[in-house]
């Protein structure tokens, strides 16, 4: 069946520092979403990617869609304690699997 | 809005036991999923309805677990008997499509001793 794999699965930083998470699916996604979890909390829609190669900006986060619609990246720069959390990708055509998440640790 | 609304937020129970979670999905949302997050799995999807339907219930672990929607605003899952290895973070979520945006409730804990 179809998997989104996610890596790496933790990922402790600086503040301050950069943070990038990578979504890789066996198969081609018609989309792509990114939620974020904070501790103790429920996921949260981030964003989606529909086309080929789309990269889109929200203040410090960067999201791309790759080229063949198989992978995908998070990248946020400068990190501040506010982004510590999980991040998910959620991809598929019939329904939305869920990456296994990356969670992100801020080191003050 | 108040978004979709679970409960309850936090349930323990005895192995054996029958468990009941209950989901009011967003007006309007004609999708609604039910996850089950662990720190082993992740987050899985166990069931989804489109417009009060099960569309794939492949997630579904066992025959223990059982999902209903009878009308638009209201969805239950069902645990019986529960068991240890049931405990986790029960998510539900809803959506205007089911590739679409998914908004999550609060989540149900549910502690099995």
């Amino acid at each position: 069946g179809q998997q989104v794999m996610q890596i790496p699965q933790y990922q402790h930083v600086q503040e301050g520092e950069d943070f990038t998470t990578y979504c890789n699916s066996s198969t081609t996604l018609s989309n792509i979403q990114w939620y974020k979890q904070r501790p103790g909390g429920h996921p949260v829609f981030l964003i989606q990617l529909v086309k080929s190669g789309e990269v889109k900006k929200q203040k410090r986060l960067t999201f791309q869609f790759g080229e063949a619609k198989k992978n995908s990246s998070l990248h946020i720069t400068a990190t501040q304690t506010t982004d510590v959390g999980t991040y998910f990708c959620a991809g598929g055509d019939d329904k939305i699997i869920f990456g296994k998440g990356t969670r992100l640790h801020i080191l003050p | 809005d108040a978004g979709v609304i679970q409960s309850p937020r936090h349930e323990v129970t005895e192995m054996g036991q029958e468990v009941t979670l209950r989901c009011k999905p967003i007006s309007g949302h004609d999708y609604l999923f039910w996850y089950r997050q662990t720190m082993m799995r992740g987050l899985e999807l166990l069931i989804y309805f489109n417009n009060n339907v099960p569309i794939d219930d492949s997630g579904m672990p066992e025959d223990r677990f059982s999902a209903k929607m009878p009308n638009a605003s209201f969805s239950t899952l069902k645990i019986q008997p529960s068991e240890p290895r049931d405990s986790a973070v029960y998510f539900c979520a809803s959506s205007l499509g089911h590739v679409s945006e998914a908004f999550f409730g609060q989540g149900t804990r549910l502690t099995v001793v």
